[in-house]
């Protein structure tokens, strides 16, 4: 059983139309990211999202934004895509409670979804 | 925001060599993460620091919290094959939202 599971692994588009990414966590914890990561590899936060508070990184394009319909998921809804959003994007989970010996702060990451827009 | 710089870059090694990589920071941190992502995977914890000074050890690898918590380092024993992938820290301050800042990531490859 897959903890922090996303779909689609791949995603190939042309500019301007409209995609999500969907993501969920079977791990009971109540803290869920995306995180993009560019060509360089380079890995960027995006948001962080709890049932109490979103946090957005305030560099990401408002045609972003997360959706979460319950603890368990949290999906990427992308608006008028362009190039420059072609990179890998990954979900994440954490428990933010309990002090370190509970593991907390520590994030467990999905596979990835490649996007492509062309 | 805060800044990781990770080096080095990329290391192309021997099998069985010893490997060292390091992260520094322009902030305090109170926790320091190493991950370890392969070709089309996500990032996979190695190891979690979240005391300055700490050591920890995981199988051939160990991690080190530096005292001043700007900084930790990452060694690998006897390099293997399957050491090859990108190795990441990441920082963290353990405020709201607890996102991680993650450094530019070391490229490892292994010679057999």
């Amino acid at each position: 059983d897959t903890a922090v599971s996303q779909t689609p692994k791949y995603l190939v588009t042309q500019m301007g139309n409209d995609k999500s990414i969907k993501c969920e966590q079977n791990l009971g914890h109540d803290t869920m990211y995306w995180y993009k990561q560019d060509s360089k590899k380079f890995l960027k936060i995006m948001f962080s999202y709890n049932n109490k508070e979103l946090i957005i990184n305030e560099t990401v394009p408002n045609r972003f934004s997360p959706k979460s319909p319950d603890k368990a998921h949290l999906n990427l809804h992308i608006n008028s895509l362009e190039l420059g959003d072609s990179a890998v994007y990954f979900c994440a989970s954490s428990v933010t409670s309990g002090g370190p010996i509970s593991g907390a702060n520590v994030l467990t990451f999905g596979a990835g979804s490649r996007l492509t827009v062309l | 925001g805060q800044q990781l710089n990770q080096s080095p870059q990329s290391m192309f090694i021997q099998e069985g060599e010893d490997v060292s990589m390091n992260c520094t920071s322009s902030s305090i941190f109170n926790t320091w993460l190493w991950y370890k992502q392969d070709p089309g995977e996500g990032p996979v914890l190695l190891i979690a620091l979240y005391k300055a000074g700490e050591l920890t050890s995981n199988g051939r690898l160990t991690a080190q919290f530096g005292i001043t918590r700007k900084d930790s380092f990452l060694n690998i024993s006897a390099s293997i094959p399957s050491d090859v992938g990108i190795y990441f820290c990441a920082g963290q301050l353990g405020n709201a939202g607890n996102m991680l800042t993650f450094g530019g990531g070391t490229r490892l490859m292994v010679k057999p």
